[in-house]
């Protein structure tokens, strides 16, 4: 199985400043054939079920607002706020879209600071 | 806008066997080819993958629960079913329905949209 692991588990991030968000993959989810590596972001906030922002390492999912980034191939990735909002408070999590079974971080808690 | 729906029990036994039922809506008449997958979420936070089944009756299962776990199309088109026997306290969790997303021609294996959620006790 594809092992995700985000760092960090929890962070607090004061209004209008950058917010990074880093998972790693215990293998590489990058498909030569399309050049792609295949992760995915979501968001969750509380009450509510997780919600998609990214596939493909950095294609936005309509309606997701383009402060909202992915970055990085092979097995190191990155999910970016650029001027965070107060409604961006939720856990993130990462996906692994490559194979099955499909596998997630453990989350990561961004907070207002 | 395609929308899914979750029902089923909110409370099973020990040793009982969980029934699911996905309920999809706004799906346009032209769209034959999708895929559904189930997922868990537990009371700690983790997200699990427990099965999918294709348009044309393919089906994968994680192999933590290959052996408990049936995903099977409803008696209606627009319904998927989960079983899962043997429940145990540890399967305690929100379970959720999800649509594979798509990108143009492209089905992918991200999930978008999910369904609300229903939160199964397993509990004597």
């Amino acid at each position: 199985d594809f092992v995700l692991v985000q760092s960090p588990d929890s962070l607090a991030v004061s209004l209008g400043e950058r917010v990074t968000i880093n998972c790693k993959s215990s293998q590489t989810i990058f498909n030569g054939g399309d050049n792609k590596s295949y992760l995915a972001w979501y968001q969750q906030k509380p009450g509510q079920p997780p919600q998609l922002l990214m596939y493909w390492a950095s294609t936005r999912e309509s309606g997701v607002p383009d402060r909202f980034s992915g970055s990085g191939s092979g097995t190191d990735f990155t999910l970016t706020i650029s001027t965070l909002q107060a409604e961006d408070v939720a856990v993130y999590f990462c996906q692994q879209h490559f194979s099955t079974p499909y596998t997630f971080g453990q989350g990561t808690k961004l907070e207002i600071k | 806008q395609v929308t899914l729906q979750e029902s089923g029990p909110a409370l099973v036994k020990p040793t009982q066997t969980l029934t699911l039922t996905c309920t999809l809506s706004g799906l346009s008449p032209d769209v034959n080819e999708w895929r559904v997958s189930w997922l868990r979420q537990t009371p700690g936070k983790a997200l699990e993958w427990l099965g999918r089944i294709d348009w044309d009756d393919d089906k994968f299962y994680s192999p933590s629960l290959k052996t408990r776990l049936t995903i099977s199309k409803g008696t209606s088109k627009k319904q998927v079913v989960l079983t899962l026997t043997n429940m145990d306290p540890v399967d305690t969790a929100t379970y959720f329905c999800v649509r594979h997303g798509v990108a143009g021609p492209i089905r992918g294996n991200w999930f978008a949209p999910w369904g609300q959620g229903i939160l199964v006790t397993v509990s004597s």
